[in-house]
């Protein structure tokens, strides 16, 4: 099956600066990648949708600014939080969605980064 | 707007035994897929069981199956022989179009 890859699996980092997620489809070109954020014992909530060369799609409530979606290729979505702050610290997973035109209508998940702001 | 409701934040089970996690949703749409997946403590997402809208045939995957009532708009999902590595989150799903929607999950604990 399709493999999606995260990179760090965790990270801490102090207030005030950026980190960057990097989300990548192993084994099969992504249009689309799907950001989300879970707080512990809750379910994933969506944050943005990454669209290769174009801007991504925020959800209601989302800091555009704050949280910077990158997709320059169809393996490759990154996302940067900037001036990070102990708010911040969550786990965010990335997801793929297969192909719906050609019939593959699941969703691929990486495992997830572990966002520690100190 | 599609939403998914699981009323059953958490649930334990008997090792060996059966248990059955409910799940319902709202939608206009008549063609879209709903699934479940587990999350273990690792946190990966991992795809249990998934279901067509348009077959009737309900799916099964080995100890999983599902209730499948498209009416009611009803998607239960049942496990059997209960497992020690079944302990997780599950989630239900629904998709409809390029758009996924996820349920709040429930926290299953199977008990030696």
């Amino acid at each position: 099956g399709a493999v999606v890859s995260q990179h760090p699996s965790w990270v801490i980092c102090k207030s005030g600066t950026s980190v960057k997620i990097e989300c990548r489809s192993l084994d099969f070109q992504a249009t689309t990648m799907f950001w989300y954020r879970q707080f512990p014992k809750q379910s994933l909530m969506l944050m943005a949708t990454s669209n290769e060369g174009s801007k991504a799609t925020y959800e209601q409530g989302v800091e555009k600014d704050k949280f910077l979606i990158n997709h320059a290729s169809l393996t490759l979505s990154t996302l940067t939080v900037t001036s990070a702050h102990p708010e911040d610290s969550s786990f965010y997973i990335c997801s793929a969605p297969g192909n719906f035109g050609q019939g593959n209508y699941e969703q691929y998940f990486g495992p997830g980064t572990r966002l520690t702001v100190t | 707007a599609q939403t998914v409701t699981q009323s059953q934040p958490e649930m334990s089970v008997q090792e060996a035994e059966t248990v059955t996690l409910s799940c319902t949703y709202d939608t206009s749409e008549n063609n879209y897929y709903l699934f479940w997946y587990k999350q273990p403590p690792s946190r990966q997402m991992i795809l249990v069981i998934r279901q067509e809208a348009y077959k009737q045939q309900n799916a099964t995957e080995n100890r999983f199956s599902v209730n499948f009532q498209k009416a009611a708009k009803s998607f239960s999902l049942k496990i059997s022989d209960s497992q020690l590595g079944d302990t997780a989150m599950y989630f239900c799903a629904f998709r409809g179009g390029n758009q996924f929607y996820f349920g709040t999950g429930t926290s299953l604990t199977v008990i030696p």
